[in-house]
């Protein structure tokens, strides 16, 4: 069975402190993708990286891929209140469309 | 109006009830999944289905079942709800993606269920 693990589970930081995000797995995924949850609404799409080793970056959000293609970090410089949310990675399990989900990252960022 | 809607929004029902959610799309997507979500544990996949003609289990699909009754709509029920089905339900859709495996998720705004 695929899984994928996040850490930390929770992370509450200052305003304009920097901080990562892991998302780990003891198997291969073709691709990998982060959303973003905020309160009352569903899951939104961040990013999709698929070559293994690829960074992506939208603004001050820096997305890696793992070379093996069984892990990725979101990073996240200067952050701000607005990045306050759940942030979740998910992938398509191998063979199938069917995406699964990590458990994971509650974000707090304070003023 | 939302791409994805969900109905109803909010419910609180009795153990053994029999409990519906219905989703419904505008983006014209072929694929459609039901996840729930518990504090803690992330979104964990109910049912999913690729077609009007196909139906496949996801990894909590027990006391659950599903109809898709067209591309547009597929239901979530509890047949005998029991409390520890009290969550929040999310359904979604999902576009191909440019390539194999990169279609993006689209949600609804989820249905939260309260078994008492």
């Amino acid at each position: 069975t695929q899984l994928l693990e996040q850490s930390p589970q929770f992370l509450s930081i200052q305003e304009g402190e920097n901080l990562t995000v892991y998302c780990n797995s003891s198997s291969v995924f073709s691709s990998l993708q982060w959303y973003r949850q905020e309160p009352g609404e569903g899951p939104v799409l961040l990013v999709t990286v698929v070559t293994g080793g690829e960074v992506k970056k939208l603004k001050r959000l820096t997305f890696q891929f793992g070379d093996a293609r069984k892990d990725s970090s979101l990073h996240i410089t200067a952050a701000q209140p607005g990045d306050t949310g759940l942030y979740l990675c998910a992938g398509p399990t191998s063979g199938t469309y069917k995406y699964i989900f990590g458990t994971g990252t509650r974000l707090k960022v304070l003023a | 109006d939302a791409d994805v809607t969900q109905t109803p929004r909010n419910r609180i029902t009795k153990t053994g009830k029999r409990i519906m959610l219905e989703c419904s799309q505008t983006k014209g997507h072929d694929r459609m999944y039901w996840y729930r979500q518990d504090p803690g544990l992330g979104l964990r996949l109910i049912y999913y289905s690729f077609d009007v003609k196909d139906i496949n289990k996801g990894e909590i699909s027990d006391g659950y079942s599903v109809s898709r009754q067209a591309q547009a709509k597929f239901s979530l029920s509890l047949e005998s709800a029991i409390p520890n089905q009290t969550a929040l339900y999310f359904c979604a859709t999902s576009d191909w993606g440019l390539a194999e495996n990169t279609g993006e998720l689209f949600f609804g705004e989820g249905s939260r269920l309260t078994v008492l």
